[in-house]
């Protein structure tokens, strides 16, 4: 089974500029989860979804980011505009069940220039 | 809230030396789970290990190994003989009992295995 899809997998882009990640769960999780990666804040949660629901959004930075899961296999995060401060690894996770290991994938590295 | 505390921030070791990467957790759930995550240079955030709180076994799997003790509130992880191939950030995790599932990660230790 192929484990989580994201893409891009790099993405540079101006300030200014929209900039949309795209995440495909693996096949039957119920839970998809957006990190974002940075090395002076850690890993940080942005946004869950429980059956494409978003159940927490408290770490969504401001309102220049948005996420969505139209269905159960895509899920998206936006930012619009883009800001340097915006650069970062984002990775997108899933798991089956509440409490279950979380599966990441490859993350993408976004540049904001 | 809960808290993770990885205090080690770099651990440097010269290959086949054993290496234990402290954890020290902080919950006021019952019930919880423990999570360890391997991130290599390429940059994946791998899945290693998933504790609950109820179970207290320790737990060796090959070369690594995971102590759990709830009086202590640590949850370590040793690895035997490494390798340069353990290179790489190590993170510990927590999730809490109730309610959904989210994880609270530590900061990270990042272990460089010299050959």
């Amino acid at each position: 089974d192929a484990g989580v899809i994201q893409s891009p997998r790099h993405e540079v882009t101006e300030m200014g500029q929209e900039v949309t990640l795209r995440c495909k769960p693996i096949s039957g999780h119920d839970y998809l989860f957006w990190y974002r990666q940075t090395m002076m804040r850690g890993l940080e949660l942005l946004i869950y979804f429980n059956n494409n629901v978003p159940i927490d959004d408290s770490g969504m930075p401001e309102d220049r980011f948005s996420a969505k899961m139209p269905n159960a296999s895509f899920s998206t995060l936006k930012i619009q505009p883009s800001e340097p401060r915006d650069s970062a690894v984002y990775f997108c996770a899933s798991c089956a069940f509440s409490y279950n290991e979380q599966f990441f994938g490859p993350g993408t590295r976004l540049t904001v220039l | 809230a809960q808290k993770v505390t990885q205090a080690q921030t770099e651990i440097s070791v010269v290959e086949k030396e054993d290496v234990t990467l402290d954890c020290v957790y902080e919950t006021r759930d019952t019930t919880y789970y423990l999570f360890w995550y391997k991130q290599p240079p390429s940059g994946e955030l791998v899945f290693l290990i998933r504790r609950n709180s109820f179970d207290e076994q320790n737990e060796i799997s090959g070369r690594y190994s995971w102590n759990f003790q709830k009086s202590t509130s640590s949850f370590n992880f040793t690895i035997t003989a490494s390798q340069v191939v353990d290179s790489a950030v190590y993170f510990c995790a927590l999730s809490g009992g109730s309610g959904y599932s989210t994880l609270t990660f530590g900061k990270g230790t990042m272990l460089l295995v010299s050959p």
